[in-house]
């Protein structure tokens, strides 16, 4: 079965400092790869999405950037975080955005002081 | 632009009652509709999917409707319990302009009183 591993679960960082949310997928290939933020009272919303390795749409301008260096291993990552980048940070994964669901993984909660 | 909506933004209601989360759409060219469940603090949970050629799923008390051409789906929790305590998040797949990502509503905050 297919399962999806995000980390750390908890981060607190200072302002100014890089960041590097990993979250990886196992028992499928070539999955759709997605990176969204929830912030208090506004939604969930799609940050990056990845249909393949090296291929990296971005939704929002922003602090931040994704990479996805392997099939099933996708990155987010700041190189000086702001204030503004607390939140939760959850990444998904689906086969066909078409046919199937998406499959949330557990989520980063950022706390940037 | 697919913009979701869902109503009501809160609701609590005793233990054993039947309950409706009800959940609009703008774009009606939708591929798919899921309602997730999110538990404070953690991931979200899928509880149904519903393509748009469908008009209802089931699994257990859950039963989710979707009638794509009025842009409206509902999710219907029968027999409610204090487990069911959660925020229901709805979120469309595709649309005119979207190329499939998903879209999601701000939720229903759900509090069954025992």
């Amino acid at each position: 079965s297919q399962t999806i591993h995000q980390w750390p679960a908890t981060l607190v960082q200072p302002v100014g400092s890089p960041l590097s949310l990993e979250c990886t997928v196992e028992g499928t290939s070539n999955p759709n790869l997605y990176w969204y933020r929830q912030a208090a009272g506004r939604g969930l919303q799609l940050l990056f999405y990845s249909v393949g390795i090296g291929q990296i749409s971005s939704e929002v301008p922003q602090n931040l950037s994704a990479s996805r260096p392997q099939d099933r291993q996708f990155i987010l990552s700041s190189k000086k975080l702001l204030l503004s980048d607390s939140g939760f940070y959850l990444c998904a994964w689906n086969a066909d955005r078409v046919i199937y669901g998406y499959t949330f993984g557990s989520g980063t909660r950022l706390t940037v002081v | 632009k697919q913009e979701v909506t869902q109503i009501p933004a809160a609701l609590s209601v005793p233990e054993g009652e039947n309950l409706v989360l009800n959940c609009s759409f703008t774009d009606s060219a939708i591929y798919n509709l899921q309602w997730f469940r999110q538990d404070p603090g953690k991931g979200l949970t899928s509880l149904l999917l519903i393509q748009s050629s469908q008009r209802e799923q089931t699994s257990g008390r859950l039963n989710a409707s979707l009638d794509k051409s009025s842009g409206r789906s509902t999710l219907y929790i029968a027999a409610s319990q204090p487990g069911d305590s959660a925020t229901y998040l709805c979120a469309v797949g595709g649309g005119s302009s979207n190329t499939g990502k998903l879209i999601f509503g701000q939720g229903t905050t759900l509090q069954v009183k025992p």
